[in-house]
């Protein structure tokens, strides 16, 4: 298994651009989740799906954020329009339900200037 | 809400000694489970080792093992024989149901 795929690794955006992150979770888990890392707030969930639909999205900081999961396979996290305070890593990971720990992808670093 | 910290912002080990990394949670809540993360510079996310509240023994995973003291919701990790690859930022997580929420980590430094 290649493990959560998360794409890009980077992005350099401008403000006000959009920007689409990308996640392909685990095949057979239900869950997925994305996080923000930043160094003031560490690790913060943002959103996460079960059997694709959206569960809790409390985390998601304001309407500028946005994330979708069409399929088991793949889910997208939009930020429209950029801001720098949306500079951070963002993380995708994915679960089976109960005990079990999350795997994560690898991150992408965005950087909006 | 749960919260979990970790009050040692950075630690240091000589490689092949012991170290001890603590975490402490906050809980109402009786089941659940707790989880030790590596994040070494290539940001990768690793889980190192977890605990299910509902069991008294603590987990073991080859060098690295935990202390789980639930009435003192205290989860703390003991890393023996220090390797080189070991340095790197140690998160501690808190699962229930599907909430897991992350301490703002560790910094753990190996001298050669």
């Amino acid at each position: 298994d290649a493990g959560v795929i998360q794409s890009p690794r980077h992005e350099v955006t401008e403000m006000g651009q959009e920007v689409t992150l990308r996640c392909k979770p685990i095949s057979g888990h239900d869950y997925l989740f994305w996080y923000r890392q930043t160094m003031m707030r560490g690790l913060e969930l943002l959103i996460y799906f079960n059997n694709n639909v959206p569960i809790d999205d409390s985390g998601m900081p304001e309407d500028r954020f946005s994330a979708k999961m069409p399929n088991a396979s793949f889910s997208t996290l939009k930020i429209q329009p950029s801001e720098p305070r949306d500079s951070a890593v963002y993380f995708c990971a994915s679960s089976y339900g109960g005990p079990y720990g999350y795997t994560f992808g690898s991150g992408t670093r965005l950087t909006v200037v | 809400a749960q919260t979990v910290t970790q009050s040692q912002p950075e630690m240091s080990v000589q490689e092949a000694e012991t170290v001890t990394l603590s975490c402490t949670y906050d809980t109402s809540e009786s089941d659940y489970y707790l989880f030790w993360y590596k994040q070494p510079p290539s940001r990768q996310m690793i889980l190192v080792i977890r605990q299910e509240a509902y069991k008294q023994q603590n987990a073991t995973e080859n060098r690295f093992s935990v202390n789980f003291q639930k009435a003192a919701k205290s989860f703390s990790l003991k890393i023996s024989d220090s390797q080189l690859g070991d340095a790197a930022m140690y998160f501690c997580a808190y699962r229930r149901n599907n909430d897991m929420r992350f301490g703002a980590g560790t910094r753990l430094t190996v001298k050669p």
